[in-house]
Order: C-alpha cells, then sequence, then structure tokens
C-alpha cells in the first residue's frame, strides 16, 4: 500500500481557510484518497475520499493533481471545533485491505 | 451512528494475565478490524477480519490473536498481557458493498497493563 507523508502538526484561526497537504509518490492505479478526522477519545471518522480532480462535501474539500502523488484537504473557514488529527489513508476502496492511518496532523484551531 | 459496540471500554491488568476484547456490530458489515493507537504511531493494524472465520494479520500482530465465530462479534486476545499493550484499542467496521470502503469505529478500549 501507498505510503503517505503529513505534516506532523498545523496550526490556525477561527474563519480561517486550511490546506493540509498529504504527498503519496507511489500511488497506485486503483488507490484512492481518504481522509479521517479524529477527535480526543474518540474513534476517526470519514471526511472525504477522491480519485482525481477535486471532490467536494459539505466539510471539505479534496484536491488531487493529475499526477495523483499528492493530495490536499481544503476545511473553509475552520472554527474551534475542527480541532483534530487529520489522516490522509491510500489504497483501494471495498474494504479489507491493510490500511493503515500512519501519525495524521494535528490540526489546532484558536480564536 | 453505526453500531459498533466495544467491551470493555476501560481496563486494568496486570502483566502475564490474559485479556479479551469484544467487538459487537449491528451493521451486518463483513470486514471488520482491529486498530491500537499510541502516542507517536497513530492507528496501526492489528488484525482485521474479511467474513466468518477469516483473519489476517496486520503490522502489529505479535502477542495478539483473533477470533471471529460470528458476523456481529470480534474478539481481540492477548494471551499474556505484556506492558508494551498498554494502548488504545479501536475496533472498525466497513462494508465491501459500499462506494467508499469508508471504515466506521467503535469508541475505543483503553487498556493498562501494569
Amino acid at each position: 500500500l501507498a505510503k503517505t507523508t503529513q505534516p506532523i502538526s498545523m496550526d490556525s484561526y477561527e474563519g480561517q481557510e486550511v490546506n493540509i497537504t498529504c504527498s503519496h509518490n507511489n500511488i497506485a492505479t486503483n488507490d484512492y484518497i481518504t481522509w479521517y478526522q479524529q477527535f480526543p477519545s474518540q474513534g476517526p471518522r470519514f471526511i472525504i475520499q477522491g480519485y482525481k480532480t477535486k471532490v467536494t462535501n459539505e466539510v471539505a474539500s479534496l484536491f488531487i493533481p493529475a499526477d495523483r502523488k499528492s493530495s490536499t484537504l481544503s476545511l473553509p473557514r475552520v472554527s474551534l471545533s475542527d480541532t483534530a488529527v487529520y489522516y490522509c489513508l491510500v489504497g483501494p476502496t471495498g474494504g479489507g485491505n491493510k490500511l493503515t492511518f500512519g501519525t495524521g496532523t494535528q490540526l489546532k484551531v484558536e480564536l | 451512528d453505526a453500531g459498533i459496540t466495544q467491551s470493555p471500554r476501560h481496563k486494568v491488568t496486570e502483566t502475564g494475565t490474559p485479556v479479551t476484547l469484544r467487538c459487537h456490530q449491528t451493521e451486518n458489515h463483513r470486514y471488520m478490524y482491529w486498530y491500537r493507537q499510541d502516542p507517536g504511531h497513530g492507528l496501526r493494524l492489528i488484525h482485521y477480519s474479511y467474513g466468518v472465520k477469516d483473519t489476517d494479520k496486520g503490522e502489529v500482530s505479535d502477542g495478539y490473536s483473533v477470533s471471529r465465530s460470528k458476523t456481529e462479534d470480534f474478539l481481540l486476545t492477548l494471551e499474556s498481557a505484556t506492558s508494551s499493550q498498554t494502548s488504545v484499542y479501536f475496533c472498525a467496521i466497513s462494508d465491501p458493498q459500499g462506494n467508499t470502503g469508508e471504515l466506521f469505529f467503535g469508541e475505543g478500549s483503553r487498556l493498562t497493563v501494569l
């Protein structure tokens, strides 16, 4: 499975847009890019998934360049409640795969 | 929220004792997983199951065994607990018929081995 690299931590202020980039140089043709969010004392929660170009849902956007060797999770107008750890995963969909989460990016949002 | 229940939620035990953590789901999802989470390591896959009686090892399986005799239950056993197995354990499930292969996680089980 493709290995991912993310920044360990990021700081932001309320109302700003936050972009978290994930590097996955050896992504395979059938791999998708999925982001999860984890709050303290809770299990991770699915945010968004994409294969190429741009995907947007009610909470985030995911930008994937043509070579798919990186991806950027964009959180518009963050609030204090967006303080969490964000994980980038790369692998096939459909379950049953050895998906590993890595250390993720700790986002801290301040007033 | 996905119907996933982990038990016990908290446990303190002594080195050398056996420990079993239970994950119970009401979603009838085929795939189930056990992860452990430690500071500085993120979540690491211990074992997973792709059906009743079908299991496979993850990246940190040493010292752990699993069993899945029913679709809804996935048990993680530490035959002889060690202090290095002090961690938070998360169970997850996924549906192979789903569009994204999204993982749904339980609330976690905090294990302390003294």
